[in-house]
């Protein structure tokens, strides 16, 4: 089934650092990739997304391609702040329509000052 | 636009009350929400998938007597846990489908739920 894969943390950067956070997938198709972030004792914000090959991604610093022949969604930003703090998902959608999304097992991100 | 809403946002009960938890789409309509459950420091496990006017489906393993999900309106859509124990204390989440964008969802803030 589909599934996806990301990086376990926890990723430890100093402020101003350059993040990746590693994310691949197993999908049948054309799936959408997104990547979600949750703040402490919040719920999840879509961070970006892309829903075909080569697509970027793109929001508040952050970045991530849709890699078709990796099957891959890295996600990276060049310069972390201590507001980046938090648990980052990566996620799929396998086809059009309601669907309910296939999620990462999360990687938590401190960064400090 | 696309805001998602629960209530409450947490909920302390006693082993063996009922707990309703509300998730609401504030400015669309969705006729596909989607309940989740989070394990501390886990990732989201899909519990069951909500159509307005229709029974819920349920993933495996998870029990539909014990979690009842009610989806009477296009914005509405309710998750009661029944007979709660310990073990039911979690961190609920919803989301809900907007059509026509990329089968993105918005998800509601969470609910807490505490079962002593």
């Amino acid at each position: 089934g589909d599934s996806v894969t990301q990086m376990e943390g926890p990723v430890t950067l100093s402020e101003e650092a350059f993040l990746t956070i590693n994310c691949t997938y197993t999908a049948t198709g054309y799936p959408s990739l997104f990547w979600y972030v949750q703040y402490p004792g919040e719920g999840l914000q879509l961070l970006l997304k892309a829903t075909k090959a080569d697509d970027k991604g793109s929001n508040k610093g952050f970045e991530a391609t849709y890699r078709k022949e990796t099957t891959s969604f890295h996600l990276e930003k060049g310069s972390v702040q201590v507001s980046d703090s938090a648990v980052y998902f990566c996620a799929l959608s396998p086809r059009e329509g309601n669907t309910p999304l296939v999620f990462g097992k999360g990687t938590r991100l401190s960064v400090i000052a | 636009g696309a805001v998602v809403s629960q209530h409450p946002s947490w909920v302390i009960c006693k082993s063996g009350t009922s707990v309703k938890i509300e998730c609401r789409s504030l400015d669309f309509q969705a006729t596909t929400m989607f309940w989740y459950r989070q394990f501390p420091k886990q990732s989201l496990m899909l519990m069951a998938t909500s159509n307005e006017g229709s029974k819920a489906t349920y993933e495996q393993g998870v029990e539909k007597d014990k979690f009842l999900i009610n989806h009477a309106s296009l914005t509405l859509s309710t998750l009661t846990v029944t007979s709660a124990h310990p073990e039911d204390s979690s961190f609920y989440i919803c989301s809900a489908s907007l059509s026509g964008k990329n089968n993105e969802q918005f998800f509601g803030p969470g609910t807490r739920l505490t079962v002593l």
